[in-house]
């Protein structure tokens, strides 16, 4: 069975642009997180969905953005991007309301921000 | 607000074994989670507990949960070289919360 899968692996970016990354869940979770992990730090939390609906958010700014489409995959947007937006973006799924809150991550997205 | 505390560095011998710490601060934490992450790689979820359970064992893996505390300890036994790697301790606050918050990881280093 395949786990988690995102895309693109690493790209690289320049201040001002736009970004796109997605996520696959597990089959048969409809439910998937996004957490920022900038260099020697844990991951931070920015966005939870589930069955396509925001159900968490993080402190950050409005520049990112999420969605889940109806297959559940979804995409994180970044927009006017900072140098401090460098970081590996992890994406992470799990059934859904559960109250062990297991989450399976993805092996994430390296971006970096020149 | 919510706080997770690890010691950033431990060492130890092959077949030693490792005690990696952890502290938090949310008093309503659920759950707790242990994940492993090994250099370029995802996270690796290796164990949770409950927040009413003050002990889990799982093969080589025996966490350890002090609530009064606030203290969480993942023992490794028979620590293989395999096993280094960063340690990151997470906590869930209460039901209909799906938020982890992280710690900074430990970075286990296993001597041959």
């Amino acid at each position: 069975d395949a786990g988690v899968t995102q895309s693109p692996t690493h790209l690289i970016k320049t201040r001002g642009q736009h970004v796109t990354l997605r996520c696959s869940p597990i089959s048969g979770h409809k439910s998937v997180s996004w957490y920022q992990q900038v260099l020697g730090q844990g991951p931070q939390f920015i966005f939870q969905y589930y069955e396509k609906e925001e159900r968490g958010r993080g402190n950050f700014p409005d520049r990112f953005s999420a969605r889940q489409f109806p297959n559940y995959s979804s995409e994180l947007n970044v927009n006017a991007l900072l140098l401090g937006d460098s970081a590996l973006y992890l994406c992470a799924s799990s059934l859904g309301p559960t109250n062990t809150g297991e989450l399976f991550f993805g092996e994430g997205s390296r971006l970096t921000v020149l | 607000g919510e706080d997770v505390e690890q010691s950033l560095f431990l060492s130890v011998r092959e077949g030693d074994s490792s005690v990696i710490n952890c502290t938090y601060t949310d008093s309503s934490s659920t759950y707790l989670y242990w994940y492993k992450q090994e250099p370029g790689a995802g996270l690796q979820l290796l164990t949770y507990i409950f927040s009413n359970m003050d002990m889990k064992q799982d093969q080589r893996l025996t966490v350890l949960l002090n609530k009064k505390d606030k203290h969480l300890s993942l023992r490794i036994a028979d620590t293989q070289t395999g096993d280094s790697a960063i340690y990151f301790c997470a906590e869930k606050a209460g039901a209909g919360s799906y938020q982890l918050t992280f710690g900074k990881g430990t970075k286990l280093s296993v001597i041959p």
